[in-house]
């Protein structure tokens, strides 16, 4: 069965120390990856998206994704967190065939002065 | 500027009334989505439409209903049969469903209440 599992609910991390958010996703065909993000009452934003070649991949505001197919894994990196990171963030899996996609329960990130 | 809107932002309904709630894309995409998301639950689609004139159910369709008159507008109505409406609606589009042009975009979102 397809779907994407973000195991943690809620993190909390001090202002400039580095983020990880992990998902792990499962999916029957070559995956295309995804990671959004939303502020409070607002809609998703996209983040970053991984379909082929380098699995590491650059995204905007400063994050960055790694695709681990071994591991099933595409978790979510910054460097340092700034105050305004601080929305839910959501990971996704879909496919080339157009299967809907798949999106993981989110996690609340709080930040932390 | 390109983008995709919803209206209203905030929607208040009364329980046995129908609603509809707007969805309007200029980015000239193909496909269109509704989701539901509740707190905790991530997620849900509840219909999509790869063209216009046709539409295909989702997981949760149950009380929804859809149409696709024009390229660029997806209306959601809520139904009376919809027993727990109460959540925030996101609408998205995507340039194509398959292959990589299927990154999807959102709209700024409704949230419903039923009173």
């Amino acid at each position: 069965a397809q779907s994407v599992t973000q195991p943690d609910i809620h993190i909390t991390v001090s202002e400039g120390a580095s983020l990880e958010l992990r998902c792990n996703y499962s999916y029957g065909a070559t995956p295309y990856l995804f990671w959004y993000v939303q502020s409070p009452g607002q809609g998703l934003q996209l983040l970053l998206k991984y379909f082929s070649g380098d699995t590491l991949v650059q995204g905007i505001k400063g994050f960055e994704a790694e695709f681990k197919r071994s591991q099933s894994s595409f978790n979510l990196r910054k460097p340092s967190v700034h105050w305004s990171d601080a929305a839910e963030y959501f990971c996704a899996v879909g496919g080339y065939t157009g299967n809907q996609f798949y999106f993981g329960t989110g996690t609340s990130l709080t930040v932390i002065p | 500027d390109g983008g995709i809107t919803q209206s209203p932002k905030y929607l208040f309904r009364k329980e046995g009334q129908n609603v509809t709630l707007s969805c309007e894309q200029n980015l000239n995409h193909d496909a269109m989505y509704w989701y539901r998301q509740d707190p905790g639950q991530g997620l849900r689609l509840i219909y999509y439409s790869q063209i216009v004139n046709d539409f295909q159910k989702g997981d949760i369709a149950e009380g929804y209903s859809v149409s696709r008159e024009k390229k660029e507008s997806f209306p959601l109505t809520v139904t009376s049969a919809q027993k727990n409406p109460t959540a925030f609606y996101l609408c998205a589009s995507s340039r194509r469903r398959g292959g990589q042009d299927n990154t999807q975009y959102f709209g700024p979102g409704t949230r419903l209440t039923v009173l």
